[in-house]
């Protein structure tokens, strides 16, 4: 069965990196395009980037655009998001999620990072 | 920048029937297809419906999803309500001048 467990979250200082992992099983990571997701404390869902399944095209979303590095090993069945001049409001529960039937059909269970002085 | 807005919550008795809206900013929200997503506190979401109105399996057929043109809005219907189906649920679709993913804000479903 698909599964993905986020990993790396933590508490950081404004200004600071962070570099979250996602690691997949249960499919053949390199036929999917995967994503990263957030949520706020007691917020809706905002997308946060996309990479395709070779990693030859990426997308990010413009709140995150020049801060967040997206890739993937398909080696390692791993995904990543490296995100660099953290703020406040990046503070969030970070979701990766693997398409399906859906463009965000299975999700991992997040990993929470917090921002903060 | 093409946005989705819900209504922030609603309710609604057991066994009754409820209707979450979802409307498109601009363009034609027919343009691309909408999901729906539930989250239920303290878990990730799941797909209730996907492209628009179709159901993943083991959905059951109370969740329905449709489309109305003409006021530019997707919707969520849910029939025979249960108190398991009290959660947040989000439309979800693509913004193809960017490419972006939009979510909407989300509506918190109430079953008392």
């Amino acid at each position: 069965q698909v599964q993905l467990v986020e990993s790396g979250g933590g508490l950081v200082k404004p200004g600071g990196s962070l570099r979250l992992s996602c690691a997949a099983s249960g499919f053949t990571f390199s036929d999917y395009y995967m994503s990263w997701i957030r949520q706020a404390p007691g917020k809706g869902l905002e997308w946060v980037s996309y990479i395709s399944s070779s990693g030859s095209t990426i997308y990010y979303a413009d709140s995150v655009k020049g801060r967040f590095t997206i890739s993937r090993d398909n080696a390692k069945n791993s995904l990543y998001l490296q995100m660099n001049s953290l703020r406040a409001e990046d503070t969030a529960v970070y979701y990766c999620a693997r398409e399906g039937a859906a463009p965000f059909g299975y999700w991992g269970q997040g990993t929470l990072v917090t921002v903060s002085s | 920048n093409f946005m989705l807005t819900q209504p922030h919550s609603v309710s609604e008795s057991p066994g009754k029937t409820v209707t979450i809206s979802c409307t498109g900013s601009s363009g034609s929200i027919a343009s691309n297809y909408v999901q729906w997503y539930q989250q239920r506190p303290g878990s990730a979401p799941t797909t209730v419906i996907y492209e628009d109105n179709q159901r993943p399996s083991g959905v059951p057929d109370r969740f329905s999803g449709s489309i109305d043109s003409s006021s530019n809005s997707a919707s969520l219907t849910i029939s025979g309500l249960k108190t398991e189906d009290e959660a947040d649920y989000y439309c979800q679709s693509y913004d193809s001048s960017k490419p972006h993913w939009v979510f909407g804000g989300g509506t918190k479903l109430t079953v008392l």
